[in-house]
């Protein structure tokens, strides 16, 4: 089983949808999560952190449920702009451990 | 604020040769960690350098080894390339803290013939 896995995708949805991810991670000592965006062959970028309470910056909400070892990335009013790869990303709790990456999941926003 | 910053952008070799890409942090990082990415994959750990030492490593060959500078710029070497050695390699730095994201370069997109 992979440490960090993602939707397969990809997503095709239209401007305006509502669009969630969900990612499971197999580590239960991980302790920090992040969600990154990446565009096509470009580096990755972050997004936002996720935090045990869950957390929502704008048109985008995350959420972690520890118990389950899920992580989930809501995405309102879809735009355009929001077509990109999305990367579900765990680390351990001390600081010399390494970031694990998913394998990313596609959204496609369409006119 | 400079952010990670890579050289070169874009590379070509030949199987068997030896490539070294460079790094600079961001400024107020100190912690450098390499990932190669295959195309429609994501990121794959290298290894992690801090106080010029390597901390971790992942799932890579000897052929593959870094350095960290005193000014926390990195350096990564791949030796005898193979053909799936081609990729775009990133680098990322961070600060101190545990839960300090990554913050990461434009990357350096290797291929090899």
């Amino acid at each position: 089983r992979k440490e960090v896995e993602q939707d397969p995708g990809p997503f095709n949805v239209p401007e305006g949808a509502t669009v969630a991810f969900n990612c499971t991670y197999s580590n239960s000592a991980s302790q920090s999560f992040f969600w990154y965006r990446q565009d096509c062959r470009k580096e990755p970028k972050l997004l936002m952190s996720v935090y045990s309470s869950g957390n929502e910056d704008g048109r985008f909400t995350a959420q972690l449920n520890r118990a389950s070892q899920y992580i989930s990335l809501l995405i309102r009013d879809s735009k355009l702009s929001d077509s990109a790869t999305y990367l579900c990303v765990v680390k351990g709790a001390l600081n010399g451990q390494n970031f694990v990456f998913g394998p990313g999941t596609r959204l496609s926003v369409l006119p | 604020d400079a952010g990670v910053t890579q050289s070169p952008t874009h590379l070509i070799k030949t199987r068997g040769q030896q490539v070294t890409l460079r790094c600079s942090p961001k400024s107020g990082h100190d912690t450098v960690s390499w990932y190669q990415q295959a195309l429609g994959q994501g990121p794959q750990f290298i290894f992690q350098y801090y106080e010029e030492e390597e901390r971790q490593r992942g799932n890579f060959p000897d052929r593959f080894s870094g350095h960290q500078f005193p000014n926390y710029s990195s350096e990564l070497n791949v030796n005898a390339l193979l053909l799936g050695d081609s990729a775009l390699y990133l680098c990322a730095s961070r600060g101190f803290s545990y839960n300090s994201p990554l913050h990461f370069g434009n990357g350096t997109r290797l291929t090899v013939t």
